[in-house]
């Protein structure tokens, strides 16, 4: 089986502050993990995977995120955040176990103050 | 433009009414997908499929129906069965059936039950 957690439902940060979105996966084979972005009434838009090359892996918008196989995780980072990064972001997974879709986090909710 | 198209984007749907949601994809992707999305919860799998003439269960089915006659096209029918079936949905693709790459989604259909 495999799931992810999504740590924190709503994080509100400044404009130029540190973004920090928390993930963490169970899976019992090596993961393919994703992150994507939604803003209001649209489909999810990606913007980075993990595929088993480089473990800190690169996405659009200055976004990044870094695969710890010892801890479970693979949080999304950015270093200054700023007020079009307002958005919900949801974190997903999936695992050569027979189910052959994404499975994904309850989502956490970005709000960028001014 | 390559993509997913999902219509129409908003329905309202009258109780103990069948109604379908269109899906159609021109990006030549095997696997289709649809998930419904409520405030909180996330996306939860409805079906998926990995090949024309072929779907399976996702995790919440029941009071759904879909088909695959056309690779193109995964169309979803939400049936009376179905208690609760206010939410926005969203249809994705991709291009791998094992789903160990990223799924492209749509820009969702809100149904609403008057």
């Amino acid at each position: 089986a495999q799931s992810v957690t999504q740590l924190g439902s709503h994080v509100s940060v400044s404009e130029g502050a540190l973004v920090l979105l928390r993930c963490n996966y169970s899976s019992s084979v090596p993961p393919y993990l994703f992150w994507y972005v939604q803003y209001p009434n649209q489909g999810l838009q990606l913007l980075l995977k993990y595929t088993s090359a480089a473990t800190l892996v690169k996405g659009i918008n200055g976004f990044e995120a870094e695969f710890k196989k010892s801890e479970t995780s693979f949080h999304l980072t950015k270093p200054s955040a700023h007020m079009s990064d307002a958005a919900e972001y949801f974190c997903a997974v999936n695992a050569d176990t027979g189910r052959r879709a994404l499975t994904f986090g309850s989502g956490t909710r970005l709000q960028v103050q001014p | 433009d390559g993509g997913i198209t999902q219509s129409p984007k908003y329905l309202f749907r009258k109780e103990g009414q069948n109604v379908t949601l269109s899906c159609e994809q021109n990006l030549n992707h095997d696997a289709m997908y649809w998930y419904r999305q409520d405030p909180g919860q996330g996306l939860r799998l409805i079906y998926y499929s990995q090949i024309v003439n072929d779907f399976q269960k996702g995790d919440i089915a029941e009071g759904y129906s879909v088909s695959r006659e056309k690779k193109e096209s995964f169309p979803l029918t939400v049936t009376s069965a179905q208690k609760n079936p206010t939410a926005f949905y969203l249809c994705a693709s991709s291009i791998d059936p094992a789903g160990n790459t990223e799924a492209f989604f749509g820009q969702g259909t809100r149904l609403t039950v008057v």
